[in-house]
């Protein structure tokens, strides 16, 4: 157990429809990060978050969006919702954001679009 | 952003085989990460690699990172089925607080008994 908690773990929704995937960091983790898998392209980052504050963006469709919280949690946004934004969505916390640092992540929660 | 490229992509050996994995980028890196990820779960560090020429060990696994901190190889003795899984390197991109993991593709391993 990372102590990353994701929820839900499994979703199915049908295109167009708008889900809302959430994150809660280990505990005293300020820095959260998101990332999509799926099979032809790996890990891919999407967006980090710094003690509510947004850091870093990656290849985020303008369809998703996130947000971290006082309490540090983190909610992923999708909507507009195709078959491609099917995917295994994580996130991931760290004390802070830096070369070396240690990064864990959640189990993931299942996205299906049909 | 710099890539790094994992090879194989794919590995199926037997149970007692050993086998190698490489991770290799055109850019110098400080560090280098290797992750594991199994069927439904999140990646699970395995080590990080700092100095140039490092060699790692965990039980089963070595770790190395190039001289020139370029290249990275994951070297498993004698495999086991429960090492069955997607080997990732990743590397940190980024400045204070402000960053991302960067991953290679991943080599998924499949060990049979």
């Amino acid at each position: 157990d990372s102590g990353v908690t994701q929820t839900p773990k499994h979703l199915i929704t049908a295109t167009g429809q708008r889900v809302t995937l959430r994150c809660s960091p280990r505990s005293g983790d300020l820095s959260v990060y998101w990332y999509q898998q799926s099979l032809d392209q790996g890990l891919q980052f999407l967006i980090q978050y710094y003690n509510g504050e947004e850091r870093a963006k990656g290849n985020i469709l303008e369809r998703f969006s996130a947000q971290q919280f006082p309490d540090l949690h983190s909610e992923l946004n999708l909507s507009s919702l195709e078959l491609g934004d099917s995917a295994l969505y994580f996130c991931a916390s760290s004390v802070w954001a830096g070369d070396g640092n240690t990064i864990y992540f959640g189990e993931g929660s299942w996205l299906t679009v049909v | 952003t710099q890539l790094l490229e994992q090879s194989p992509q794919f590995l199926s050996i037997q149970e007692g085989e050993n086998l190698t994995v490489y991770c290799n980028s055109s850019s110098v890196f400080s560090s280098l990460q290797w992750y594991r990820q199994e069927p439904g779960e999140g990646p699970v560090l395995l080590v990080t690699v700092v100095t140039g020429g490092e060699v790692k060990k965990l039980k089963r696994l070595t770790f190395q990172f190039g001289d020139a901190r370029k290249d990275s190889s994951l070297h498993i003795t004698a495999a086991q089925p429960g090492d069955t899984g997607l080997y990732l390197c990743a590397r940190y991109h980024g400045s204070s607080n402000t960053g991302k993991l960067i991953f290679g593709q991943g080599t998924t391993l499949q060990v049979k008994p």
